[in-house]
């Protein structure tokens, strides 16, 4: 059953800690995003991928880290140092991310809230 | 400016109506477009591709206006299951990748 994983559904961390969010696929897609999504706003670009062992930064990825080790796997770190981690993040991949912009497909999200 | 603007609504319709929305974009250089729909406390999931003859699946009809940098979308005899929010999503240049750009979304109410 191909598809995208995030684990955990909903976290919740204390203020000051670091906290990784998993994100897994197995659609053997080339490209992997990571996206939050704030109460009635739009999705905002953290990091993407194109392809294993580089990654970039998109729009907001102060206060974030991720690593693209594997193929399948692209976990983001939420540091102490982003301002405001509540938040929905959303994982997606395309087969790739290069040229042309393939659709985007997403994970079924997790929720952090930070207490 | 946004790069993405849509009416957030909310719309909310009787059962069986018709209903549009809109959605502008500022980069004239955008290549590809999309309409995403996302429940409730749930993921976007892709409804169509926006491409420039127009298309069509089902009930849903999509047009793209290039000259204007508008695109629509067009929900005909619509559903309780259609209540959602919308999301309008063109691609930009970034570096040496395309990146995909999301509207706020425009929220839909269907009512019995």
């Amino acid at each position: 059953d191909g598809g995208i994983t995030q684990s955990p559904k909903y976290l919740f961390r204390k203020e000051g800690q670091n906290v990784t969010l998993s994100c897994e696929q197995n659609l053997n897609h080339d490209a992997m995003y990571w996206y939050r999504q704030d109460p009635g706003q739009g999705l905002r670009l953290i990091y993407y991928s194109q392809i294993v062992n580089d990654f970039q930064k998109g729009d907001i990825a102060e206060g974030y880290s991720v690593s693209r080790e594997k193929k399948e796997s692209f976990p983001l770190t939420v540091t102490s140092a982003q301002k405001n981690p509540t938040a929905f993040y959303l994982c997606a991949s395309s087969v790739q991310g290069g040229w042309r912009t393939d659709t985007q497909y997403f994970g079924p999200g997790t929720r952090l809230t930070v207490l | 400016r946004k790069e993405v603007e849509q009416d957030p609504g909310p719309f909310n319709v009787p059962e069986g109506a018709t209903v549009a929305f809109n959605c502008t974009y500022s980069n004239s250089a955008s290549q590809s477009f999309f309409w995403y729909r996302q429940d409730c406390r749930k993921e976007p999931k892709l409804l169509m591709s926006v491409y420039s003859s127009g298309n069509e699946d089902g009930r849903f009809t999509a047009q793209l206006n290039r000259a204007s940098q508008y695109i629509s979308l067009l929900i005909r005899d619509s559903k309780l299951s259609d209540s959602a929010t919308y999301l309008c999503v063109v691609n930009y240049e970034s570096g040496s990748a395309r990146q995909l750009t999301f509207g706020s979304g425009t929220q839909l109410t269907v009512l019995p």
